[in-house]
């Protein structure tokens, strides 16, 4: 069925390392977001990728979209305590239902 | 946001009742969506809406139903509630499906 799998489930990093979270689909995908959910809050959207390899970077963080639109990475360069959350992929098969990766939690430690 | 509110925040309630849980939106969005959020699983879809005479059935409808009152207002019921549907539900807006999806701030339900 359509699912979308994401890995690590938890990451634990010193302030300063880098950081990447993956998804992957047995399908292609039509797009794909990401979503950042702070302890106790909500999530909140961060990037949407469409195009085929493509690659989009937010300061710190860069989003890659794979060549066959099966697989998307977050990457956070030099992680700070503000970056603690949990990092979600959503992909859709046509645009309009949206399967949510299971998720990986960030711990930061000072 | 504050655009997408959610009633209640905090429920709790015994299996076998029934319960609303209420969506409203100022965003002027057509598209709503109602998922749940478990440890460990992420976020499921559980119905969605593309606009008033138009609701669809997501990954985990059964046991749910779902109104939409008007553009603004999507409900989310549980006709008897179990204890396996204890969760924290989150209901979501969007223009489009291309579009960013915006969520409540959630509900947090516990079935005992």
């Amino acid at each position: 069925g359509q699912q979308v799998m994401q890995i690590p489930q938890y990451q634990h990093v010193q302030e300063g390392e880098d950081f990447t979270t993956y998804c992957n689909s047995s399908t292609t995908l039509s797009n794909i977001q990401w979503y950042k959910q702070r302890p106790g809050g909500h999530p909140v959207f961060l990037i949407q990728l469409v195009k085929s390899g493509e690659v989009k970077k937010q300061k710190r963080l860069t989003f890659q979209f794979g060549e066959a639109k099966k697989n998307s990475s977050l990457h956070i360069t030099a992680t700070q305590t503000t970056d603690v959350g949990t990092y979600f992929c959503a992909g859709a098969y046509n645009f309009n239902k949206f399967y949510f990766g299971s998720g990986t939690k960030l711990n930061v430690k000072p | 946001d504050a655009d997408v509110t959610q009633t209640p925040r905090n429920r709790i309630t015994k299996t076998g009742k029934r319960i609303m849980l209420e969506c409203s939106q100022t965003k002027g969005h057509d598209r709503m969506y109602w998922y749940r959020q478990d440890p460990g699983l992420g976020l499921r879809l559980i119905y969605y809406s593309f606009d008033v005479k138009d609701i669809n059935k997501g990954e985990i409808s059964d046991g749910y139903s779902v109104s939409r009152q008007a553009q603004a207002k999507f409900s989310l019921s549980l006709e008897s509630a179990i204890p396996n549907q204890t969760a924290l539900y989150f209901c979501a807006t969007s223009i489009g499906g291309n579009q960013p999806q915006h969520f409540g701030d959630g509900t947090r339900l516990s079935i005992l």
